[in-house]
């Protein structure tokens, strides 16, 4: 089955300063998500981009998304100390809205 | 309204034992999973339904079963536990796309 694969795995930061994290993906899809999930939490869903999409926004997020590399990424800008979190990224198989693929995630951690 | 909750929050139990998880939405969503998360694995899916009386298998389904007899519920049964099924279970319900997740339950099995 196809997954997301978000690099890097973990990543540490000052606070303020922006947070890129990546994912690829190894099949057409037909939209890809981000979540967040903090310390013993469910996730929250962040965005959602179509692969007919190259640039969303949301607040501080700014998702980017090149299919014919297959890959995503999800900045983070002026990072906060709330922002401590793991991050995944989902991927909805094209023709299969049914269900979503998560990856391993990226461990964020903003230093004060 | 509520959201997605899950029962019970913990969970302890012995080689072989059985127990069922609830899961319950107030958001009429078609759709609920069951994931399963492991330390380094992500979120791995083990059953969902696009609907009432609906279940499909996901990635890992060997040695759970599910029911979905109301809308609002997804129950996800383990008939015999073993020491590999200790992990976190989250449920999530989607109506489409996103996906609203419970606070999952800890399960430890001895």
């Amino acid at each position: 089955s196809q997954q997301g694969e978000e690099d890097p795995q973990a990543l540490s930061i000052q606070e303020g300063e922006n947070a890129t994290m990546n994912c690829s993906y190894k099949t057409s899809i037909n939209n890809l998500q981000w979540y967040r999930q903090n310390s013993g939490r469910g996730l929250v869903h962040l965005i959602l981009i179509r692969s007919n999409e190259r640039e969303k926004h949301s607040g501080r997020l700014r998702v980017t998304l090149d299919t014919s590399k297959k890959s995503s990424s999800l900045l983070i800008t002026a990072s906060r100390a709330a922002d401590t979190a793991s991050y995944f990224c989902a991927t909805g198989e094209m023709n299969r809205d049914d269900k979503i693929i998560f990856g391993k995630g990226t461990r964020l951690h903003i230093l004060p | 309204n509520a959201g997605v909750t899950q029962t019970p929050k913990f969970r302890v139990l012995k080689t072989g034992q059985s127990m069922t998880l609830l899961c319950a939405q107030d958001m009429n969503h078609e759709y609920m999973y069951w994931y399963r998360q492991d330390p380094g694995m992500g979120l791995r899916l083990i059953h969902y339904s696009v609907g009432e009386g609906t279940t499909a298998k996901g990635e890992v389904p060997d040695g759970y079963n599910v029911s979905r007899l109301k809308k609002q519920n997804f129950l996800l049964g383990l008939e015999s536990a073993a020491p590999s099924q200790t992990s976190v279970y989250f449920c999530a319900s989607s109506g489409f796309n996103e996906q609203f997740f419970g606070p999952g339950t800890r399960l430890t099995v001895l």
